[in-house]
Formats: structure tokens, sequence, C-alpha cells
């Protein structure tokens, strides 16, 4: 399966913990969005990151969110101390280059639930 | 505000029936996306659009971009019940940001054998 991989696929925490989520972009993609999925909301643009750079991460919250995308390795969204209203869907997106990085392609999302 | 507004929010139909939905802005967009997701799972991409006017056959499925790049329409010809999911289109801006889609709330359909 060469598509975009995320793990897990859900994920719960209690409130105050901190939460790890994982994506592995699609083969030859060296493109990684964060997108955030709220109930009754489209997806949200949080951070677009290229190998070891942040490119933008204007929609992300200030605070306790941070992103990476390591040489080797998998992309991480990290929250920490989390909160209620952090529970949403995450999804991760990847592109091959940044002519098309309009075009991206979705993982299965992680499910977060705070309680 | 939201940018992009999808129309109708729900629809069910029959099998057999042709159907059509719409993304709407009030904004230029240098491209469009139409995905479709299902429960549980991520956005899959159908189609890009990038000229206005364009117009993109997926089998059943014909998508269109409007003549400003504003709106675009997707049209379901026959409609079976395997199409059934929620269909999301999404805008790129043109200029240095075009990665940053704008996703609308999607339609929900469902197609009833």
């Amino acid at each position: 399966n060469a598509g975009v991989m995320q793990n897990p696929r859900h994920l719960v925490r209690r409130r105050g913990q901190e939460a790890r989520l994982r994506c592995s972009p699609m083969k030859g993609h060296s493109h990684v969005y964060w997108y955030r999925q709220l109930p009754e909301e489209g997806l949200k643009f949080m951070v677009y990151l290229q190998k070891e750079n942040i490119i933008d991460e204007s929609g992300m919250p200030k605070e306790r969110f941070s992103a990476e995308f390591p040489k080797e390795g998998p992309s991480i969204l990290r929250i920490q101390q989390v909160v209620r209203g952090d529970s949403a869907a995450y999804f991760c997106a990847s592109s091959p280059n940044s002519q098309f990085s309009y075009e991206q392609y979705f993982g299965p999302g992680t499910r977060l639930t705070v309680t | 505000t939201q940018l992009l507004e999808q129309s109708p929010q729900f629809l069910s139909i029959q099998e057999g029936e042709n159907l059509t939905v719409y993304c709407n802005s009030s904004s230029v967009f240098s491209s469009l996306q139409w995905y479709r997701q299902e429960p549980g799972e991520g956005p899959v991409l159908l189609v890009t659009v990038v000229t206005g006017g364009e117009v993109k056959k997926l089998k059943r499925l014909t998508f269109q971009f409007g003549d400003a790049r504003k709106d675009s329409s997707l049209h379901i010809t026959a409609a079976q019940p395997g199409d059934t999911g929620l269909y999301l289109c999404a805008g790129a801006r043109s200029g240095g940001s075009n990665y940053k889609l704008t996703f609308g709330k999607g339609t929900l359909l469902t197609v009833n054998p």
C-alpha cells in the first residue's frame, strides 16, 4: 500500500495528557500537510511541512500544538496538555512537489477523543 | 467566514437517478479539487480542475469549473449505492499559498437501492 499512512487510527487521551499523531506520506512525496476536521465543520488547514522544515504553520494554534517532519521517519503532530476541544479527526495529506501542492492525497485520519 | 458553500447539504435519491451538487464562492481559485469521503476514512481525491470552463469526466461523474473559477459542479449520472458518501470541494488560491486548501462542508449523498 503506497498511500498515506496515519497512526494510530483512534486515540483516547485524558485531559492534560499528550497526543502524538504520526503520518507517513505517499511514496515519493516530500510535502506534508495537516488538517483538522471538527464535528459539523469542514477540514481546516493547520500546517505545511517539508523535510526538516516548517513552511507554513499559520493554521495551527499557537500554544500546545507543534509539528515536525524529520529527515528520517514520519511527520509528527504533537498536542500537549490536551483539552476536550481538541477532540477531532486529524488528517495528514501529502503531495509530490510544490508545483502541484494543491493536489493533495489524504490519509485515513486519526480520531482523537479527549475524556 | 466560509469561502466555499456547498449545496445541497444533504441529498437522498434512488438508484438510477441523476443528480448535481454545487460548490460556490465569491473568491477566485486557481484550482479546485473534488473529494469523496466515507465514514471513518479520509477524503479521496476524485479530480482537479484548473482552467475556467473546464469539464472533466470520470466514468459517470462529470465535473465542471466555472468560467470565472469561482464555482464548480459535480453531476452524477445513474447514481449507484456505491456513490454514497460525503462529497467535498476544496479550492486553492493562486500565488505562493496554493497548498492551503479551503474546504466546503460537503454534500452528504445517500443513494438508496
